[in-house]
C-alpha cells in the first residue's frame, strides 16, 4: 500500500441496499475525509476524523455514517442507499492542520444507485 | 457563506500561456491550495500559498492576494496533457478545505 486505497473501485447498488466503502492510508495522517463529487457541484465534504476516535460531519452528512477505529481505516457506510446518493466517492488524508502540502486523495469509487 | 468562484471552462492553445482565477469568501484563512484532476482520476496537489505574492514551479505559478481574497494559477509553455479541471480551495480558520466546483482547461493543438 502506498498512500490511500479505496475499495471497491465502482459498484452499482440496487437502492435500499447496505453498503461500505472502504479507505485505507499508510502515511500515518491524523485527519480523514470522504468527499462526494458531482457534476457541476465540486468536491463536497460528507464526514471527518480529526484523529482517531473522533468523527464529525461535513455539508453533506444524511444518508451516511463514518467510523475511526485506528489511524490507517476510515469506512463510509450508506445505511440504506438512494439513487441521489449516486456519485464519485473521495477519500482524502491530511497531517493534523492539512497546511503545506494540503490533502493526498485516494483514487476514488465510482457508485450508481439504481 | 463561505464561496469560491472559478470559472466553469476555459479553451487555450498547446505552447500558450493560460490564467485561471479564483475569488474566495471564506471565514478565517490557512492558505489556499490548487490541484489538478484529469478525466475519472483523483485530484492531485499543485500548489499551495499563504503568504501574497507568486510561487513558481516549473511551468505553473499561483499567485495570491489576501486582502482581495483572489488567487490564480498560471499555466506556461501549455502541452496537450495539461487538459484536465483545476480546483480551488481554501484552507478555513477551522482547518477544512472549501473547494470552488474547479475550471475544466482544454487544451487544444
Amino acid at each position: 500500500i502506498a498512500g490511500i486505497t479505496q475499495a471497491p473501485t465502482s459498484q452499482i447498488l440496487a437502492a435500499g441496499r447496505r453498503m461500505t466503502l472502504r479507505c485505507t492510508q499508510d502515511m500515518r495522517h491524523n485527519a480523514m475525509y470522504w468527499y462526494r463529487q458531482d457534476l457541476g457541484l465540486g468536491l463536497r465534504l460528507i464526514h471527518y476524523s480529526n484523529t482517531a476516535g473522533t468523527t464529525g460531519k461535513g455539508e453533506v452528512p444524511d444518508g451516511y455514517s463514518v467510523s475511526r477505529a485506528n489511524t490507517d481505516d476510515f469506512p463510509l457506510t450508506l445505511a440504506s442507499a438512494v439513487p441521489s446518493q449516486t456519485s464519485v466517492y473521495f477519500c482524502a488524508s491530511s497531517d493534523s492542520n492539512g497546511g503545506g502540502y494540503g490533502y493526498t486523495f485516494g483514487s476514488g469509487t465510482r457508485l450508481t444507485v439504481v | 457563506g463561505q464561496n469560491i468562484d472559478q470559472p466553469t471552462e476555459m479553451t487555450a492553445t498547446e505552447g500558450a500561456i493560460v490564467q485561471i482565477n479564483c475569488t474566495y469568501q471564506t471565514s478565517g484563512f490557512n492558505g489556499l491550495f490548487w490541484y489538478q484532476q484529469h478525466a475519472g482520476e483523483a485530484p492531485t496537489f499543485l500548489s499551495y500559498n499563504v503568504l501574497d505574492g507568486l510561487e513558481e514551479k516549473g511551468r505553473f505559478s499561483s499567485f495570491l492576494s489576501r486582502s482581495k481574497g483572489y488567487s490564480y494559477l498560471l499555466l506556461k509553455e501549455l502541452q496537450m496533457k495539461d487538459s484536465a479541471s483545476y480546483l480551488c480551495a481554501v484552507l478555513d480558520s477551522n482547518y477544512q478545505l472549501i473547494w470552488g466546483a474547479g475550471t475544466k482547461l482544454i487544451i487544444k493543438p
